[in-house]
């Protein structure tokens, strides 16, 4: 079946510590999108990206990175330099339109 | 851009009652308006979408109305469910745009 996977579903990191979120889709998407959502919040953006190779700074980039080195992949890195990084990431694909998301992965800071 | 607002912020209904969310865009380029539907801990679930060529669209228990004019669309929920009960969210996003805006969510209680 096509579909989104993120993993892990739950992640623990340490002060100061870089982690990596991970994104597949199977769907032949073009686009893929990481969101961020806190406790009773809406879905902040954080990078997309349209195309292989290429992305784009959403609303709250700062201390995130991701790549696109491969259509079915976006990871996202949590830098040290995300201050709260605490939250529910939510991975996204689309071709035009609607989205697919993923069944989220939750971060929370040890 | 394209800035979407969503009321209620949270709705309380008795079982078997009707639930109404409405949305407004601001970009009158917008054609594609899909609704999601997020219960706890899980990723938003596509479960309704209209495109600006109608006015209406219903699937079973579910509806959506879009107003061009007025540049505002809203959901529809008869006979509420406990199942029902989640976080819904709209969007908005032209045709030739990937990245959907999304409004700030209702949480939906279906009281028993």
């Amino acid at each position: 079946d096509g579909g989104i996977t993120q993993s892990p579903k739950y992640l623990f990191r340490k002060e100061g510590q870089n982690v990596t979120l991970s994104c597949e889709q199977n769907l032949n998407h073009d686009a893929m999108y990481w969101y961020r959502q806190d406790p009773g919040q809406g879905l902040r953006l954080i990078y997309y990206s349209q195309i292989v190779n290429d992305f784009q700074k959403g609303d709250i980039a700062e201390g995130y990175s991701v790549s696109r080195e491969k259509k079915e992949s976006f990871p996202l890195t949590v830098t040290s330099a995300q201050k709260n990084p605490t939250a529910f990431y939510l991975c996204a694909s689309s071709r035009t339109g609607g989205y697919t998301f993923g069944s989220g992965t939750r971060l929370t800071v040890v | 851009g394209e800035n979407v607002e969503q009321h209620p912020s949270t709705l309380s209904v008795q079982e078997g009652d009707s639930a109404v969310i409405k949305c407004t865009y601001s970009d009158s380029a917008s054609n594609y308006f899909p609704w999601y539907k997020q219960e706890l801990g899980k990723g938003p679930q596509l479960i309704i979408d209209i495109r600006s060529n109608v006015g209406e669209k219903k699937d079973q228990r579910i509806a959506v109305t879009l107003n061009k004019t007025a540049k505002h669309f809203s959901l529809h929920i008869t006979e509420t469910q406990p199942e029902d009960s989640a976080v819904y969210f709209c969007a908005a996003t032209r045709s030739n745009d990937y990245k959907l805006s999304f409004g700030a969510g209702t949480t939906v209680t279906v009281r028993a």
